[in-house]
Formats: C-alpha cells, structure tokens, sequence
C-alpha cells in the first residue's frame, strides 16, 4: 500500500523555524517528484514547493521562496521541508503529496498524506 | 500565474441528482488540469487527472471534460458519500495551482 506520513508540525514562535518530514513506502520513492501542499484552517489547498526525483530540480511558491527549503533523502525514503522565518500566515496544514507521473516534475497528486499541523503564534 | 475559478462556491443538492461544477483556467493549461475530492478532517483525494482520466477507484458516476480554459466535473448521480468539497488543480505551468474549492452540500 502506497503510504505517505508527515511528522514534524507543532507550535513555534513568529520568527521560528521549524523542519517537517514525510516518510513514503509502499512505492520506489526514487521514482517520483514530491511536494508540499498546505492548508489553512477553514482555506483551500496552496502549493508549497517541490522536489524532482533526484532533489537535483526544487520549485517554490513565492510567498515561501527564500525561507522554506525543500529536500529528499531517497535512501531513507523520506521528504522534508525546512521552514524558517515563520509567520502567521504560514499556519496551516502541511500535506505531503506524490506527483502522479513517474520521473515527471509536474502532475497531480496522487497520493497524499494526512498532513501535520503547524501554527505559528506568539 | 495561473489563476483557477471555480464556480459555483457552494451547491446545496439531494441524493440522485446530477451535478456539475465548473473550473476556469486564466490561460490555458491544455488538458493538465485534475480534480481532487476532500471530506471533512480528511487530506485530499484524486478523482480525476488529465481533464477526463479517473483515477484508480473512482466511482463510474464521475467524469471530467475540457481543455484549454474551461473544464467540467460531472457526477451522474450524487450519492451521500460525495458530499465534500472539490478542488481543481492545474499541473501545466509553475507554480501548481489550485482553484478555491466547490462544496457539494445536501
């Protein structure tokens, strides 16, 4: 079974950093692109950022460029994204997702995970 | 950019009726376009990919059309389980986008 869980998401500080992971299995990681996807409380999806197969290629959302950082570690299966410079505005739900197509930077997502919450606050 | 529309933002519906909500794309993004389901405290799931490919496990009664700008889901028949917001995404051009959802209500 194709499984993908996120860990890493609590409360921190404006200003704060804080380093989610995903861990996949059930599928040959190295196949495929992963990303980021994230939820607001009550909001729709936004794309975060995203990793080619080999982390050789990321991708960023504007509002994140500069203070996330995206990165794979595919003999331990496992994504991450580095969060520094928190705002509250980067309260959300933090989702790992799958890009649908093998080797392919771009698609849909397919699966994703059940997501770990980060709230920034003071 | 690309900015998805989608309309309407909430359909208030019964069991068995046929519904269909719309994505509009700010440029077109050819057939790149999916449709993803979410219930409430549940992450996302995949419907539908490539404007009209249902994905592994989707249910017959859901079926995706368009390209360019203007895309469509339809589902023939409602039944309870699909009550849930929808979302379309598109996957040809950075950054991915999403629009901001259609619920589907009772």
């Amino acid at each position: 079974e194709v499984q993908l869980v996120e860990s890493g998401g609590g409360v921190v500080r404006p200003g704060g950093s804080l380093r989610l992971s995903c861990a996949a299995s059930g599928f040959t990681f190295d196949d495929y692109a992963m990303s980021w996807v994230r939820q607001a409380p009550g909001k729709g999806l936004e794309w975060v950022s995203g990793i080619n197969w080999n982390g050789g290629i990321t991708y960023y959302e504007d509002s994140v460029k500069g203070r996330f950082i995206i990165s794979r570690d595919n003999a331990k299966n496992s994504l991450y994204l580095q969060m520094n410079s928190l705002t509250v505005e980067d309260t959300a739900l933090y989702y790992c997702a799958r890009i649908g197509v093998v080797v392919a930077a771009k698609g849909w997502f397919d699966p994703w995970g059940q997501g770990t919450l980060v709230t920034v606050s003071s | 950019e690309v900015v998805m529309t989608q309309s309407p933002a909430t359909l208030s519906l019964s069991p068995g009726e046929r519904v269909t909500l719309s994505c509009r794309a700010s440029q077109s993004v050819s057939s790149n376009l999916a449709w993803s389901q979410q219930k409430p405290g549940q992450a996302p799931r995949l419907l539908i990919h490539s404007a009209s490919i249902r994905a592994t496990g989707t249910p017959a009664r859901f079926s995706g059309s368009g390209s360019g700008t203007e895309f469509t889901l339809t589902i023939s028949s409602l039944q309870s389980e699909d009550f849930a917001v929808y979302y379309c995404q598109q996957y040809d051009n950075w950054p991915l986008t999403f629009g901001q959802g259609t619920k589907v209500e009772i």
